[in-house]
């Protein structure tokens, strides 16, 4: 059973779209973390959000942690084929194991 | 140039054949773990350390084996490998306010 549920599991959009990948747990977390992994490669980090209630925004990338820091959203506004890649979310509890999703495969096509 | 570096990057074996993927980081990080991931399942937490000589399990270690004698090196034993250990490994290592690095994985088959 994955302790975060992500959705929707693959997300396939036109460039210039806008796009928002889903992480919820029945947990709460200490802080939250995004990752984007391409083919090949270890995922990296994009940002951690830490209050409840937060939102970052990095470019065209938003990040927002629930109230109740169980749950937290991706927007993506005006997709690029640059944003291709696996998104993941990793909750991180407070003897800071992280626990992650199982992904959101984002294509973004010309 | 702060990385993790992971040998080899893809590797076939066959049942029962020992193996062990290195792990390396020059970051001086104490924290470093080693996952698996599958396709829908995610990226799942074989072994951790906490520093030189400590290590702990993590949700799925049947099977594997880890040591931490120095606190760049991480390394992940198989010591009988099974194909259902075909996966893909990755190597992380941790900044003092949870940022994990990962190294580029290991595609590993076992036949």
């Amino acid at each position: 059973t994955q302790l975060l549920e992500q959705s929707p599991q693959f997300l396939s959009i036109q460039e210039g779209e806008n796009l928002t990948v889903y992480c919820n747990s029945s947990s709460v977390f200490s802080s939250l973390q995004w990752y984007r992994q391409e083919p090949g490669e270890g995922p990296v980090l994009l940002v951690t959000v830490v209050t409840g209630g937060e939102v970052k925004k990095l470019k065209r990338l938003t990040f927002q942690f629930g109230d109740a820091r169980k749950d937290s959203s991706l927007h993506i506004t005006a997709a690029q084929p640059g944003d291709t890649g696996l998104y993941l979310c990793a909750g991180v509890s407070n003897d800071y194991k992280l626990s992650f999703g199982a992904g959101t495969t984002v294509t973004v096509r010309a | 140039e702060a990385q993790v570096t992971q040998n080899p990057r893809y590797l076939i074996t066959v049942t029962g054949k020992k193996l062990t993927v290195t792990c390396s980081q020059n970051m001086n990080h104490e924290y470093m773990s080693w996952y698996r991931q599958d396709p829908g399942l995610g990226l799942r937490q074989i072994y951790y350390s906490m520093n030189v000589e400590v290590t702990d399990k993590g949700d799925v270690p049947e099977g594997y084996k880890v040591s931490r004698k120095e606190k760049r090196n991480f390394p992940l034993i198989l010591e009988s490998p099974s194909p259902n250990q075909t996966s893909l490994y990755f190597c992380a290592s941790t900044s003092g306010i949870s940022e994990q690095f990962f190294g580029p994985g290991t595609r590993l088959t076992v036949l």
